[in-house]
This record gives C-alpha cells, sequence and structure tokens, in this order.
C-alpha cells in the first residue's frame, strides 16, 4: 500500500518556466491537499479538493494552479515560477475533513533559481 | 485568527528520559489537534488525533493531551529512545477561519541521544 506519493522529489527551475506536481494516493480518500512548508513559518495551505472535479484556494494560493480531474490524482501547476515559490511542497489526504486524520506524501523539493 | 505556537524550538534529552512537548492555540474553538512526526527530508506522519470532545489519546508510548479552555496540548513520550529523534509537530483544526483551515505549529525538534 503505497499511501501518498508525489512527483518528481526534486526539481530546479528557473524564473519564468512552469512545471506540475503530481499527487496519488490509493486510499480511495475524497479530500486531498497541497502545503507549502518553510522555515520558521510551518505549513501553509496552498489549494485543496474536497472530491473529483472540484478544488478550492487555501491560505497561499497565488501563482498556484491545480487540478482533480481523478479522485485518485491532485495536481499542483506553477505557470511562472518566481524566486519565491523556493519551498517544499506536500501533499496530503484524509477521508473527513473535520475527523480525519491527515497522510502526507514525502515532499517535492523545488527550487526557483 | 488562530496561532499555533509550539515551545521550545528544539530539546535534547538522553535515552530513557520522560518527556512532553508543548503545544499552545489562541483559539480554543477547533474541532480536533493532531500530532504528527517529521523525519528530515521526509513527510509528516500523523501520531495522534485529539477530537474536541476528548480529553486525551494514547498510543503506545505516546500520550496527547488537550486542554481547551488553556489553549493548550501536550505530547508525553515515555521512555525515550534515539528513534524518537525527530521534528513534532502539532495542528489545530479551527472553526472559527475556514473549515478547511488546520494550522500547524512550526515543531519541536527532538534528539534523543544514547
Amino acid at each position: 500500500n503505497a499511501g501518498v506519493t508525489q512527483t518528481p522529489k526534486f526539481r530546479v527551475l528557473k524564473t519564468g518556466q512552469s512545471m506540475t506536481l503530481l499527487c496519488a494516493q490509493d486510499m480511495n480518500h475524497e479530500y486531498m491537499y497541497w502545503y507549502r512548508q518553510d522555515p520558521g513559518m510551518g505549513l501553509r495551505l496552498i489549494h485543496y479538493s474536497v472530491g473529483e472535479g472540484t478544488t478550492a484556494k487555501g491560505e497561499v494560493p497565488d501563482g498556484y494552479n491545480v487540478s482533480r480531474l481523478k479522485k485518485q490524482n491532485f495536481l499542483l501547476g506553477l505557470e511562472s515560477a518566481a524566486p519565491s515559490q523556493t519551498s517544499v511542497y506536500f501533499c496530503a489526504s484524509s477521508y473527513s475533513l473535520l475527523t480525519g486524520e491527515l497522510f502526507f506524501g514525502e515532499g517535492s523539493r523545488l527550487t526557483v533559481l | 485568527k488562530q496561532e499555533v505556537t509550539q515551545i521550545p524550538a528544539a530539546l535534547s534529552v538522553p535515552e530513557g528520559e520522560n518527556l512532553v512537548l508543548n503545544c499552545s492555540f489562541t483559539d480554543s474553538a477547533i474541532y480536533n489537534l493532531q500530532w504528527f512526526r517529521q523525519d528530515p527530508g521526509k513527510g509528516l506522519t500523523s501520531l495522534l488525533l485529539i477530537q474536541s470532545s476528548q480529553r486525551e489519546q494514547t498510543s503506545g508510548r505516546l500520550n496527547a493531551s488537550l486542554d481547551k479552555s488553556s489553549g493548550r496540548s501536550t505530547l508525553y513520550i515515555a521512555a525515550s529512545q534515539p528513534g524518537d529523534s525527530a521534528t513534532y509537530l502539532c495542528a489545530a483544526y479551527s472553526m472559527n477561519t475556514g473549515f478547511q483551515k488546520l494550522v500547524f505549529g512550526t515543531g519541536t525538534r527532538l534528539l534523543v541521544s544514547p
């Protein structure tokens, strides 16, 4: 049972380039999330999804887009990368929005030069 | 606005010691509070989840308590082992900042020496 899988694990971009991070979960969870983790700031929610075909903005959505075309996949896109988006990105999923524990992927480290 | 604070930022103890990690939150209107473990370069692993109606949860050598009135949660680790070395984060699921809002603390980095 793989749980939550993120690809790629590492990526270096130049300012202005675009890329997509893929998150896949095999637990049949309805809810999926994208967080970014920066030193001294904790994890911050970028976007989330409450089911296939739905997405919503979190705390820091600017500069990112997401899509949930299939229940098991949640994609995070950067259309024009900026150095401020250098971070570690985590995908998570849960079976319940209010009472369920979160299951995290191992993270994707992105550097924007 | 919900704020979650974890003090100290780092803690070093000898193996075998019992220890307590602290988590404070400013808004007591929470659905639940979760404790996570994060190893270097890895994702977060859920350790314990305490619903707002509960006072504590236990799993093995771990015990987490919740006191909403004082805005505090503690994670008690009994008989610490070097394998417990990691960063421990707490997160409060807040009612007043949007139902999807899980607010994380910045963590306590624990080092257990043999």
